[in-house]
């Protein structure tokens, strides 16, 4: 069975742009979470779908915001890009909210 | 709030030698706990779980026992190999899934 995959696998973006990361879980699963990684914070939560649905949301602005579709798949995206932005954005999946999560290899951003 | 505690890297061993890696953890109620281990350039695997007190989680000869006396989820290999340098999250959920909470990381240098 596929992992999680997520695209693109590296991005450069420019100060004030916007950005959309995609993620596809493993065949199967409904839920989907997304993390951003930097060498400062670490790993930090930043939303939760499943059905389509925001389950939970991180301590983060609202030029952060993403949504799942229907048939699973989400996508993240940053409005207003800022210098710390730049990140490593990964994205789990799992069967459901209750069950462990897999995480796909990544998008590396970095703002310019 | 929740919160992982893990101990500052960077670790490094001999081919052979004996690993730990502890762990703390502050949590309400009774949350699974996981590690998570993280090559370079990619993203994180889920190397072993525990989901409730007295459990031992064991994968690739990796074990961790979930204690909820001392609150701990210390990871123990008896013999490493220089395949096993990576960076290792020890992370806590509600339920395998809900936010994950993660530590800050360990980096373990196996050298030959």
């Amino acid at each position: 069975k596929a992992g999680v995959t997520q695209t693109p696998r590296y991005l450069i973006k420019t100060r004030g742009q916007q950005v959309t990361l995609s993620c596809s879980p493993i065949s199967g699963h409904r839920s989907v979470s997304w993390y951003q990684q930097t060498p400062g914070q670490g790993l930090q939560f930043l939303f939760e779908y499943f059905s389509e649905t925001q389950r939970n949301k991180g301590n983060f602005p609202g030029r952060f915001s993403g949504r799942q579709f229907s048939n699973s798949r989400s996508e993240m995206n940053v409005s207003t890009l800022e210098l710390g932005d730049s990140a490593l954005y990964l994205c789990a999946s799992s069967l459901g909210p209750q069950e462990t999560q897999y995480f796909g290899p990544g998008t590396r951003l970095l703002v310019l | 709030g929740n919160s992982v505690t893990q101990m500052e890297g960077p670790v490094t061993l001999s081919e052979e030698a004996f690993l730990t890696i502890n762990c703390t953890y502050t949590a309400t109620g009774y949350p699974s706990l996981f590690w998570y281990v993280q090559y370079p350039g990619e993203g994180l695997q889920l190397l072993l779980k525990a989901t409730k007190a007295d459990d031992k989680g064991s994968n690739k000869g990796f074990e961790a026992t979930y204690r909820k006396e001392t609150t701990s989820f210390h990871l123990e290999k008896g013999s490493v190999q220089v395949s096993d340098s990576a960076v290792y999250f020890c992370a806590l959920g509600r339920g395998g899934s809900e936010k994950l909470v993660f530590g800050k990381g360990t980096k373990l240098t196996v050298n030959p």
